[in-house]
């Protein structure tokens, strides 16, 4: 079965402090993992699309990773903002068709001043 | 360039009653998506389109019809509202599929209370 899972459900850490979210992923056969910020009642906004040949890509202070071969991916926040409170989402797409896009049930990230 | 608006931002419904949710995109964008957002859940697709004229299936696609009669707009109706579809809707686009690792790009949702 496609499944995506993450964790944890949910962090809090002070504002300057690092961090970095997991998922782990069983969909197949692969194509992309995709990590999506969300603020809270907005809609989810894309930080970084990787394919099976990239094992890492950054924007900004958001660093992402994956490893295809344990089907593992992290988000790595540096120097926290309270901006970055927001809910975290890992996607993974299939190459079976264009459906098959499944989506993580998201890290909660709470940035305390 | 406005990216992806939904109409209504919320509506409340009783049980029973029929809706459309409108999603517009200006971007040009041949696949638009329709998904729910549960609490504690990912994201589920209802439906999808892959151009003008065409519709299909997604994940939970029961209770709920679509239609794509202009590229740049794609309609979700509930033809007989259920308790079970409170939910918050969210409308994507992207310019091809997915699978090429294309950005979607969603829209600012729709909240919508079935009583």
């Amino acid at each position: 079965k496609n499944q995506v899972e993450q964790s944890p459900q949910s962090l809090i850490i002070l504002e300057g402090k690092n961090c970095t979210l997991q998922c782990n992923y069983t969909v197949s056969p692969f194509s992309n993992l995709r990590w999506y910020k969300q603020d809270t009642g907005r809609g989810p906004v894309s930080l970084t699309i990787m394919t099976f040949s990239e094992n890492t890509k950054s924007n900004g202070r958001y660093t992402a990773t994956l490893d295809a071969d344990t089907k593992q991916s992290s988000l790595h926040i540096t120097a926290s903002q309270l901006s970055d409170s927001a809910s975290y989402i890992c996607v993974v797409s299939a190459y079976s068709s264009a459906s098959k896009i499944i989506f993580g049930s998201g890290t909660r990230l709470s940035i305390r001043p | 360039n406005a990216g992806v608006t939904q109409t209504p931002k919320f509506r409340v419904l009783k049980t029973g009653q029929s809706m459309t949710l409108l999603c517009a995109q200006d971007m040009n964008h041949e696949y638009m998506y329709w998904y729910r957002q549960d609490p504690g859940m990912g994201l589920r697709l209802i439906h999808y389109s892959v151009g003008e004229g065409t519709t299909a299936k997604g994940e939970v696609p029961d209770g709920y019809n679509v239609s794509r009669l202009k590229k740049q707009n794609f309609l979700l109706g509930l033809e007989s509202a259920a308790p079970s579809q409170t939910s918050v809707y969210f409308c994507a686009s992207s310019s091809t599929g997915t699978r090429g690792g294309e950005t979607q790009y969603f829209g600012p949702g729709t909240r919508l209370l079935v009583l």
